[in-house]
């Protein structure tokens, strides 16, 4: 059965610090790993990463893929009060499976 | 922009009744998926559909359950005897291609309340 396991499940912060986001993956036919910010409603789309060790950057977030060990990472740095929300991980190809997210507070 | 459209944004209905589901995916795409998410869990795959037909679908996508394109554009999902358990919020998602280097675009969802 495809897993996918994000760590921690909650993290609170101050405004200013740099928070680490963990995604280990077990899935069948993998060929992206996604990572999506979910406020209140709809999952948003941060990143999409395919090849392992080349950082995917965009303003504050960035995230890398390690294909060998079935890991990413999304860090995020200079937090803000608007980056509270649960980031989600998912891994796949047509059947995309979700870990839990982890739900990041920050606060000022 | 474009965006993936879902209506109703919340329904509520009684156990045993059947509903269906709205999307509109963004216009020039071609797969298109269902997902939910129960409250305080995780987002669970349903199903995918390319070239009208279903191309994967989960064990939660049992008889209960099915998929049409009607007309080129809406993307519909039905529960046929809806039970308590349904209770959700179903997302619509969609994207151009498959392969490397597309993403699947969400809609704001439908919150299913059944009571």
């Amino acid at each position: 059965e495809d897993k996918v396991v994000q760590s921690p499940l909650s993290l609170v912060v101050h405004e200013g610090d740099t928070v680490t986001l963990n995604c280990s993956y077990e899935v069948t036919n993998f060929r992206s790993l996604l990572w999506y910010k979910q406020e209140k409603k709809a999952p948003t789309f941060l990143f999409m990463l395919t090849s392992s060790g080349i950082e995917k950057k965009s303003g504050r977030l960035s995230s890398i893929l390690d294909k060998k060990e079935l890991f990413s990472i999304l860090n995020i740095t200079a937090t803000q009060t608007g980056d509270s929300a649960i980031y989600l991980c998912a891994g796949g190809y047509q059947k995309v499976t979700f870990g839990t997210g982890t739900k990041l507070q920050v606060i000022p | 922009e474009p965006e993936v459209t879902q209506t109703p944004s919340h329904q509520v209905t009684q156990m045993g009744q059947e509903v269906i589901l709205r999307c509109v995916p963004i216009s020039n795409h071609l797969y298109f998926y269902w997902y939910r998410q129960i409250l305080g869990q995780k987002v669970e795959f349903l199903v995918s559909f390319y070239n009208n037909e279903i191309s994967e679908k989960s064990e939660i996508f049992d008889d209960q359950f099915s998929v049409e394109r009607p007309d080129g554009s809406n993307f519909t999902l039905k529960i046929r005897s809806t039970k308590l358990e349904d209770s959700a919020m179903y997302f619509c998602a969609s994207r151009a291609q498959t392969g490397v280097g597309t993403e699947a675009f969400f809609g704001q969802g439908t919150r299913l309340t059944v009571v």
